[in-house]
């Protein structure tokens, strides 16, 4: 199993552009999350998944958009980056039955807008 | 407002040396409290959980504490090694059929040779 994967590593993006983030994973999770990690501050929940077609704003949505149309994938997409979206994502899953907090992450994307 | 506060917000000490972390929380109604480690430029990954009847729970040289009663988790890590660099991350659920967590900021753990 990869577990959960991201995709780009890495992306340098410019005021106004927009770009889709992939996470995918193959553990027939559920529960999907989008989290982003700034430096001085705890993980920050954008949006989640509860299952195939759904989605729901987290903490901090303004600005992101995600769509869940296969199980095993979920995206973010930025409409019209800022420079305060520079940070890095982590994408996360989860089992049903399991607890909130037993989630399984990916590597991370960073993302730096300038 | 639920927080998770923890400290030190980094720690350097010598290979072979034990250290413990603190996590202090206000979240509420408390559910569980789960340690992460996430390594540089990686995912957390889980250490271990704890719920509100367990007060000790070990994984290996790790050792997590919890005081629900004063709202406080430690993890001691014994005989630590060059592996253990990290930054351990406090996370906190509440009892509210909800999907959030409350992450603590983070521990950053340096062992040197």
């Amino acid at each position: 199993n990869a577990g959960v994967t991201q995709t780009p590593k890495f992306r340098v993006l410019k005021t106004g552009q927009s770009m889709t983030l992939l996470c995918a994973q193959d553990m027939n999770h559920e529960y999907m999350y989008w989290y982003r990690q700034d430096p001085g501050m705890g993980l920050r929940l954008i949006h989640y998944s509860v299952g195939e077609g759904t989605t729901a704003k987290g903490e901090v949505p303004d600005g992101y958009n995600v769509s869940r149309l296969k199980k095993q994938n979920f995206l973010l997409g930025l409409e019209s980056a800022a420079p305060s979206q520079t940070s890095v994502y982590f994408c996360a899953s989860r089992p049903p039955g399991r607890p909130v907090e037993t989630q399984y992450f990916g590597p991370g994307t960073r993302l730096l807008v300038l | 407002k639920n927080q998770v506060e923890q400290s030190p917000q980094s720690l350097i000490i010598l290979e072979g040396k034990n250290c413990t972390l603190q996590c202090n929380y206000t979240v509420s109604p408390f559910s569980n409290l789960r340690w992460y480690k996430q390594d540089t430029g990686r995912g957390p990954v889980s250490l271990t959980i704890m719920t509100f009847s367990e007060n000790t729970k070990s994984n290996g040289r790790y050792t997590a504490t919890l005081d629900a009663d004063t709202k406080q988790s430690s993890l001691h890590i014994t005989a630590s090694q060059l592996s253990d660099s990290a930054s351990y991350i406090c996370v906190v659920s509440a009892m509210l059929g909800n999907e959030k967590l409350t992450f603590g900021t983070g521990t950053r753990l340096t062992i040197i040779p």
